[in-house]
């Protein structure tokens, strides 16, 4: 039973356009998201957070958006660059939980075109 | 600062071995967590040690053990290797925290 859900496998776009791309949850008791951006051979880089307390936060070109009663959460990158092109996975933890274990989505894979 | 770093790259074995992969955490946190990458898949939690003890355990077998010493590096044992065992195992640091920096990952092979 997958608790974190990125529906679409990869996304294509131009260069200087918003890329947006989207995760769901099941798990009522996830209350902390983050977003990881990984490039082959390396391990997943942070990108950005957000608390369940906030339905946005924002951090140069990058944007998450929560909303809580829908169980979603999006990545907004504006404007989209090459250097963007990578897999992104949405993760997820309980917070008030003992271990704060992170539950990851399958990653969209990101290609941006010049 | 040191970032998050794990050796070896890459290893080979066959089934039934048994291997060991060692962290070394960021300067500065205490906590080590574990993950597994099956190919197309996202990284699946194995366990956590905080202060060398284990602090939370994914939904995997026992043959999965691990240590943590008191520089707060880390190993990661598999006994009994299998086929699917085959992935890319991360390790993550953290500072007691939700936001984790992970390592570049060590590709293991199970022929």
């Amino acid at each position: 039973d997958q608790q974190v859900k990125q529906n679409s496998p990869s996304l294509s776009v131009q260069e200087g356009r918003i890329s947006i791309l989207n995760c769901d949850y099941t798990n009522s008791m996830f209350d902390y998201f983050l977003w990881y951006k990984k490039y082959p051979a390396e391990g997943p880089t942070f990108l950005i957070s957000i608390s369940s307390i906030k339905d946005k936060n924002e951090d140069g070109r990058f944007t998450v958006f929560l909303n809580k009663s829908a169980k979603h959460l999006s990545l907004h990158i504006v404007p989209s660059q090459p250097g963007d092109s990578a897999v992104y996975f949405c993760a997820a933890s309980e917070v008030g939980g003992s271990n704060y274990k992170l539950t990851f989505g399958k990653g969209t894979l990101l290609t941006v075109n010049p | 600062e040191t970032g998050v770093t794990q050796s070896p790259t890459h290893l080979i074995k066959t089934r039934g071995q048994q291997v060991t992969l060692r962290c070394s955490s960021q300067s500065g946190h205490n906590t080590v967590s574990w993950y597994q990458q099956a190919l197309g898949q996202g990284p699946q939690f194995i366990f956590q040690y905080y202060r060398e003890e284990e602090n939370g355990r994914g939904n995997f077998p026992p043959r999965f053990s691990g240590l943590q010493f008191p520089n707060y590096s880390s190993e990661l044992n598999v006994n009994a290797l299998e086929l699917d065992d085959s992935a890319l195992y991360l390790c993550a640091s953290s500072s007691r925290g939700s936001i984790q920096y992970f390592g570049a990952g060590t590709r293991l092979s199970v022929l």
